[in-house]
């Protein structure tokens, strides 16, 4: 598997509370992703990074946001987090955006907003 | 709305049976990937379609890609116990890959 960390694996928190999730990578890639996965969704994107600063949004990027100040590391940020985020969030990697290079995916990350 | 649209949402089938999962895209896709994830753990890549009409094969699993690049098959012959899990079809569109809703696969001894 891909070097991918995400931390954490799991997080409970409470509604309106900021939560910070981070994904690491050892591979060097310049593309990162962030996904939610929720049933009957699939995985959706919410942003996403081509290089060092260099951020864009995906298809669900409301009430999210996102920093790359190295290229290893790709942090989420629920400013105030709301039940509607509780969900399993991916990062995922890939050598570029080219359209043919895979994308290989972290463990997720388990969090619940009561 | 649901830029890639996947069915059937869920499979049973017994062993030795064949599967198929659809994906249809209401816009022309650059490329399309698909992905297997099995209960608990994350997705993990199969396979890329690039040119229109492609169809590829690994083992028992063959993959197509439409005419139109607007929709892509996933066929299993004889499953096995090993093939359980959920299918995912992931269309590209510009920057963006847009995932289908997945096909879940039961396979049943």
């Amino acid at each position: 598997d891909a070097g991918i960390t995400q931390s954490p694996r799991h997080k409970v928190t409470e509604t309106g509370t900021p939560v910070t999730l981070r994904c690491h990578q050892t591979e060097n890639h310049r593309y990162m992703y962030w996904y939610r996965q929720d049933p009957g969704h699939g995985l959706r994107l919410i942003h996403y990074s081509y290089g060092v600063k260099d951020t864009d949004k995906g298809e669900v990027s409301d009430g999210y946001s996102v920093s790359r100040s190295k290229t290893e590391d790709f942090l989420l940020t629920l400013e105030s987090a709301t039940s509607s985020q509780t969900s399993v969030y991916f990062c995922a990697i890939s050598e570029s955006s080219a359209g043919n290079q895979p994308q290989h995916f972290g463990d997720g990350t388990r969090l619940s907003i009561l | 709305g649901q830029q890639v649209m996947q069915i059937p949402q869920y499979q049973h089938v017994q062993e030795g049976e064949d599967f198929t999962t659809y994906c249809n895209s209401s816009t022309t896709l650059s490329n399309i990937q698909w992905y297997k994830q099995r209960p608990g753990g994350h997705p993990v890549f199969l396979i890329q379609l690039v040119k229109s009409g492609e169809v590829k094969k690994q083992k028992r699993l063959t993959f197509q890609f439409g005419e139109a690049k607007k929709n892509s098959s996933l066929h299993i012959t004889a499953t096995q116990t090993t093939d359980v899990g959920t299918y995912f079809c992931a269309g590209r569109r510009g920057n963006q890959f847009y995932f289908g809703t997945g096909t879940s696969l039961t396979v049943i001894p």
